[in-house]
């Protein structure tokens, strides 16, 4: 089956812009959990969606937000960007309620110049 | 709050040798332990997990993984490494019945030496 799709894969934005980024989760797969990896503060928990409802969120400000769809597919958006938000944004989807194994997108590449 | 440590940030090993990368957490409540590897420009795929059981786990390839409670502690080991094996290793946890958040160590990166 198919695996966790996330579009873009590269993206270049200015200051001050928006942008929201999109993860398609494995067929039946109810859950999506986003992340961010940056060099200096390495992978950090962004937020969880399960069946459309907000279930975790991590410590970001609220320029962070996102959203699941009834078909389980996920958006993550950024306002007012930062330079310090270029990272690598990871999508995981896992099946059901408890974490027994997440999978991974290959991610998008976010840089702000 | 949980938290996961990563004693080696860079692990250099000669092909064919064995290597050993440590991991260490902290939680108040049971968890799940993950090894995730990640290669250049890619997501992460994960290794192996602890989820109960036999407290020695191993992946396909060779890897094995020992969650030892009472160090707290999931170090992940392979006897024989090979040029593939270069990538970098993240061990997470999750905390049981309370979602799907993974917690992250900083990551070690494995350089696998001819």
């Amino acid at each position: 089956k198919a695996g966790v799709t996330q579009t873009p894969r590269y993206l270049i934005k200015t200051r001050g812009q928006q942008v929201t980024l999109s993860c398609s989760p494995i067929s039946g797969h109810r859950s999506v959990s986003w992340y961010q990896q940056t060099p200096g503060q390495g992978l950090q928990f962004l937020f969880e969606y399960f069946s459309e409802t907000q279930r975790n969120k991590g410590n970001f400000p609220g320029r962070f937000s996102g959203r699941q769809f009834s078909n389980s597919r996920s958006e993550m958006n950024v306002s007012t960007l930062e330079l310090g938000d270029s990272a690598l944004y990871l999508c995981a989807s896992v099946s059901g309620v408890e974490n027994t194994e997440a999978f991974f997108g290959q991610g998008t590449r976010l840089t702000v110049v | 709050a949980q938290s996961v440590t990563q004693l080696d940030s860079q692990v250099p090993v000669f092909e064919e040798a064995p290597v050993e990368l440590r991991c260490n957490y902290s939680s108040s409540v049971s968890v799940y332990l993950f090894w995730y590897v990640q290669y250049p420009n890619q997501g992460l795929q994960l290794l192996l997990k602890y989820l109960s059981g036999s407290t020695l786990v191993e992946s396909i390839n060779g890897f094995e993984a020992e969650f030892n409670k009472s160090q707290t502690s999931f170090h992940l080991r392979k006897p024989s490494v090979h040029i593939s094996d270069t990538a970098e290793y993240f061990c997470a946890v999750s905390e049981r019945a309370a979602g799907n958040k993974l917690t992250f160590g900083g990551g070690t990166r494995v350089l696998v030496k001819p």
